[in-house]
């Protein structure tokens, strides 16, 4: 079963607005991280988040995560037609060989 | 750099063909894995290899091998392929030391198709 939940399933925007995604997961974690897909390609990898943290900064994106909540969002500032893409976060719940699982995505649509 | 190289990119099997994934890395990783994306949905694990010579099971094992070949290479071999196979397979490779996850990088995947 997948251990993280993106939210909302799928977002459309206006070029410039901000976007936020959520994502919830169900058992502690010793890390999570964003990657971004755009249709037909593989993921990229976008930010990692360590559960001794709580916020971190890449450029545009602004990631937080509530451990006590088991939750965290990802933030997109001042967003581009080029940021149209799916959307995943991924939570390393053991160190073993390095493993994630994947949550379903969310899926964001700029508009220019 | 070329990454986590995939191939081929695309094939359509027959029910109860078999074929051979290939994925090669040029980042010198410890773990590479094999994940498969069905439609509107995220990655599911089917293998992994920690490090070169070890192989385990992931979320998804069933209907697949796989083949450490040596640090660079991991193969996903479907013996006999069923329409339920029907999927995106994406390699990908990390350095992960046994300490920490970190990030992975990720072939463009193979688009598998059997009828």
């Amino acid at each position: 079963s997948q251990q993280g939940e993106e939210d909302p399933q799928a977002l459309s925007i206006q070029e410039g607005e901000n976007a936020t995604m959520n994502c919830s997961y169900k058992t502690s974690i010793n890390n999570l991280q964003w990657y971004r897909q755009n249709s037909g390609r593989g993921l990229v990898h976008l930010i990692l988040i360590r559960s001794n943290e709580r916020e971190k900064h890449s450029g545009r994106l602004r990631v937080t995560l509530d451990t006590s909540k088991k939750s965290s969002s990802l933030l997109i500032t001042a967003s581009r037609a080029a940021d149209t893409a799916s959307y995943f976060c991924a939570t390393d719940a053991d160190t073993n060989a390095g493993k994630s699982t994947f949550g379903d995505g969310t899926t964001l649509t700029v508009k220019p | 750099n070329a990454g986590v190289t995939q191939t081929p990119k695309f094939q359509v099997l027959k029910t109860g063909q078999s074929m051979t994934l290939q994925c090669a890395q040029d980042m010198n990783h410890n773990s590479m894995y094999w994940y498969r994306q069905d439609p509107g949905m995220g990655l599911r694990l089917i293998y992994y290899s920690a490090s070169e010579g070890t192989t385990d099971k992931g979320e998804v094992p069933n209907g697949y091998n796989v083949s450490r070949l040596n640090k660079r290479e991991f193969s996903l071999r479907l013996e006999s392929a069923a329409p339920s196979q029907t999927s995106v397979y994406f390699c990908a490779s990390s350095d992960w030391t046994g300490k920490r996850n970190t990030e992975a990088f990720f072939g463009q995947g193979t688009r598998l198709t059997v009828v």
